[in-house]
């Protein structure tokens, strides 16, 4: 079975503070992906980032970085210097190589930057 | 590059009433794929699409949720009897046939069963 754990449900930070969203995830396959998708108020989900199982590189794109660790299975996101745009709910999902590219989805975070 | 197309944005029925939601795809993407999000939680598959054919529907409600995708573009899902547990905004996202992996969500339909 595969799942993914967005232990934080909801996360509230002041503008220009750094916040991180953990994400863990559990699979019995060796090839696998990772990603983190963008929901803002109006709905639609917004790609951020694909990982795959073999590349443990972290990654910067801006105020975005992320951190995988497989000896943790953990897919962690940072925003640094938050600001209000970033108020979304925050999605971390897995695929199999052998899914068809469905992605199983973690709950979401819900992060809120206020002024 | 125009997005994944969704229709109708919201829609209120009664219990045991039915209901069809559209989705048209990004022009040449062969996988496609409906989610179900209940409020507060996550996306949920209930079916994917390869070109017309069924890749997983073990998720779907069979029993009242049924969809199809004639000539492998546009789709409809529908849900026939409606239950109040089927208040949710029901996804559509689409992928090419690369291995990026990367689905290009709608904005959805919010569907409110009452």
């Amino acid at each position: 079975a595969q799942k993914v754990t967005q232990a934080q449900t909801e996360i509230s930070v002041v503008e220009k503070e750094d916040v991180t969203l953990d994400c863990v995830y559990e699979t019995r396959h060796t090839t696998y992906y990772l990603f983190w998708y963008k929901q803002p108020p109006s709905g639609e989900l917004v790609f951020l980032i694909r990982r795959n199982s073999f590349d443990e590189q972290n990654e910067i794109s801006g105020r975005y970085s992320w951190n995988f660790q497989k000896s943790t299975s953990s897919f962690n996101f940072t925003i640094t210097a938050s600001q209000v745009v970033d108020s979304a709910v925050y999605f971390c999902a897995l695929r199999n190589s052998n899914s068809g590219y469905a992605l199983n989805f973690g709950k979401g975070t819900s992060l809120l930057v206020t002024p | 590059e125009a997005g994944v197309a969704q229709s109708p944005r919201y829609k209120i029925i009664e219990k045991r009433q039915s209901v069809a939601f559209w989705c048209n795809p990004i022009s040449g993407h062969a996988t496609l794929y409906w989610y179900q999000q209940i409020l507060g939680q996550g996306p949920k598959l209930l079916i994917q699409f390869q070109n017309n054919g069924v890749v997983d529907d073990s998720q779907l409600p069979k029993d009242r949720f049924s969809a199809e995708r004639l000539k492998g573009v546009d789709s409809t899902l529908k849900i026939q009897p409606a239950k109040l547990e089927d208040s949710a905004v029901y996804l559509c996202a689409t992928s090419s046939q690369t291995n990026t992996g990367e689905l290009f969500f709608g904005e959805g339909s919010r569907l409110t069963v009452l």
